[in-house]
């Protein structure tokens, strides 16, 4: 299994200061034949679904503001949420699905200064 | 607008089984090139991947639940299915029906709170 390990755990940044959270895989979800990292994020605010926000490592959903991107390739990944707004209190997962099982890292709690 | 809602009973005794299901409206599970899953996440927890089911019927299951676990799907309904054998206190959880993209959730149901508890 591909294990997931985000960092840190949780965070606290003032609004509009940027946001910075890590995700990190056991082996590398770059699939050479593509060119693509199968590396997703999730944004879960408290009682509600977890919501795409990014897919291929850096392509955003639609709809998702541009202060989120997503960044890194092989084993090494970031979202950054370049000026915080308070809607992005949240918890972030990252998730690989280069191959099953599908595995998600433990989250990153965002939370305001 | 694709919607997902997630249907079943709340609280399950223990090594009773557990079924759910899921009810896909403004689209058709039938439509190749989605697969059709079920992530669960215990109370102040992570996410796990249940399974998911193309919509040819082949599967795909967590090794650790692999012998309890069956998804299914029945397009004259657009619905698909979870049923966990043997549940126990370990499989309280909120369980989240979803489609899936290349391997990725691109849409959620709500959730729905399942207890083990006699």
């Amino acid at each position: 299994d591909i294990v997931m390990t985000q960092s840190p755990d949780s965070l606290a940044v003032s609004l509009g200061e940027r946001a910075t959270i890590n995700c990190k895989s056991s082996q590398s979800v770059l699939y050479r034949s593509n060119n693509k990292n199968y590396l997703a994020w999730y944004q879960q605010k408290p009682g509600q679904p977890p919501k795409l926000l990014i897919y291929w490592a850096s392509t955003r959903e639609s709809g998702v503001p541009d202060r989120f991107t997503g960044s890194g390739s092989g084993t090494d990944f970031t979202l950054t949420i370049s000026s915080l707004q308070g809607e992005d209190v949240a918890v972030y997962y990252c998730q690989q699905y280069l191959t099953t099982p599908l595995t998600f890292g433990g989250g990153t709690k965002v939370e305001i200064k | 607008q694709l919607q997902l809602q997630e249907s079943g009973p709340g609280l399950v005794k223990p090594s009773e089984t557990l079924s759910l299901t899921c009810t896909v409206s403004g689209g058709s599970i039938s439509s190749s090139g989605y697969y059709w899953g079920w992530i669960r996440q215990s109370p102040g927890k992570g996410l796990e991947w249940i399974g998911h089911i193309y919509y040819d019927g082949g599967a795909d299951y967590i090794p650790s639940l692999k012998s309890r676990v069956t998804i299914s799907l029945d397009a004259s309904k657009n619905q698909f299915s979870l049923i966990l054998r043997s549940v126990t206190a370990a499989d309280t959880a909120i369980y989240y029906c979803g489609r899936i993209l290349s391997y990725y959730f691109d849409h959620w149901g709500q959730g729905t709170l399942v207890t083990v508890s006699s």
